[in-house]
Formats: C-alpha cells, structure tokens, sequence
C-alpha cells in the first residue's frame, strides 16, 4: 500500500476547466511536496508546504495543506494545455528524517 | 550550471547481467536519492544518503540490488544479476540539506530494459 494515495489517478478536462488533485494519507507529515512530470524528464519542484493549513498559490495553482498536516490538494483554476503532466504528492513523515516518499501520481491532460 | 547528471540513459540488457547506473549530483548538495519509477508502483524510493553515508535501504528490493557513494560527487545502483521485472526508470535525485523541507533535483533518468 502507498504511503501518500492520490485522486484521480487520471484526469482529462478542457482547456479554461478547473480540476482539482488530492493527496491523502494516514501518516502525520512534517512537510509536503509537489512535483510535476513531464514525459522523459524527472519530476520539477512546484511548491512545499510544512504548516497545517497553509494555502500556497502560484499563478493558476493553489496548494493547501490540511490542518492535521496529513493531506494536501492541488487546485487548478482555467486550466491550460501546458497544464498537462503527471503530478506527484511527496511527503516526509514527522518519525523518518529526510526520507521523502512519493504518492502514485495524477496524470492530468489538457485539452485545447 | 549543471544538474544532476545519470547515465547511461537508455540500457537494454539480458537477463543474468550485471547492470550499473551512475549518478553525480548537483555540486554542494549533501543528500542523495535513488527512485524507481514504474507504471505499475509509481516511484518508489530505493534508498537515500546523507553525507555519502547511507541513511534509509529498506526500500532496496533484495540482495541483488546495491548502492554505494564512495563521495559527495559520485554514486552508483548495482543490479546483479539482472532480471525482466527491474525493468523500470531508474532516477537519482539531490537535495542541498539533509533537512525535511529541501527541494529534490531530479536526473532524467536511466531506463533500463532487461529481456
């Protein structure tokens, strides 16, 4: 079983849509990442998050962590072509130092 | 400024050969990871150093996989001997602390094909 268990597994919506990713775990994390992936690269850093309840926005992308630092969502609002990729949850667990785990991913495709 | 460097990027091999992927991380940074990435498992961490030192294997597969860093620039994933079911893309990532909190900056990765 993942340690981070991420919804949908799949997504495809039109271009100026909103969508919405969420990233759940039973675990307590000290913080939490997201990363995008596009095909044939490695994942890119998009935000990190280590108090309960803190909103991060970045441009279009909005990042909140839940008040019991266990889950996280990623908002989308009028999504773009460019959008599309595959985006990882990664987070740390309050008892493992530095060991950064990873969520399944949501592949998200934007369509023109 | 170069980024994390993994090679070779592409490998095909047959079953029973010993395969070796490299990895040199970002100058300066002191954590290193090793990941899996399959469609079936997503990424899954293999192990990570601190400091050229083994922190965390437990998600190494079994004995035929092995890792070493022998410095802060340089680190190797050994399989042997190989078989179909670790063929998957294999990524090494640093991190400039060894805190919580530090960004992880990916390779692009090596995908290995064992027939």
């Amino acid at each position: 079983t993942q340690l981070l268990e991420q919804s949908p597994q799949f997504l495809s919506i039109q271009e100026g849509e909103n969508l919405t990713v969420y990233c759940n775990s039973s675990s307590v994390f000290s913080s939490l990442q997201w990363y995008r992936q596009e095909p044939g690269e490695g994942p890119v850093l998009l935000v990190t998050v280590v108090t309960g309840g803190e909103v991060k926005k970045l441009k279009r992308l909005t990042f909140q962590f839940g008040d019991a630092r266990k889950d996280s969502s990623l908002h989308i609002t009028a999504a773009q072509p460019g959008d599309t990729g595959l985006y990882l949850c990664a987070g740390v667990t309050t008892d493992s130092w530095g060991k950064l785990q990873f969520g399944a991913g949501t592949q998200v495709v934007v369509t023109p | 400024d170069a980024g994390v460097i993994q090679s070779p990027r592409h490998e095909v091999t047959e079953m029973g050969q010993e395969v070796t992927l490299r990895c040199k991380p970002i100058s300066g940074h002191n954590s290193l990871f090793w990941y899996r990435q399959t469609m079936m498992r997503g990424l899954e961490l293999l192990i990570y150093f601190n400091n050229n030192v083994p922190i965390d294997d437990s998600g190494m597969p079994e004995d035929r996989f092995s890792a070493k860093m022998p410095n802060a620039s340089f680190s190797t994933l050994k399989i042997q001997p190989s078989e179909p079911r670790d063929s998957a893309v294999y990524f090494c990532a640093s991190r400039p602390t060894g805190g919580t909190t530090g960004e992880l900056f990916f390779g692009e990765g090596s995908r290995l094909t064992v027939l």
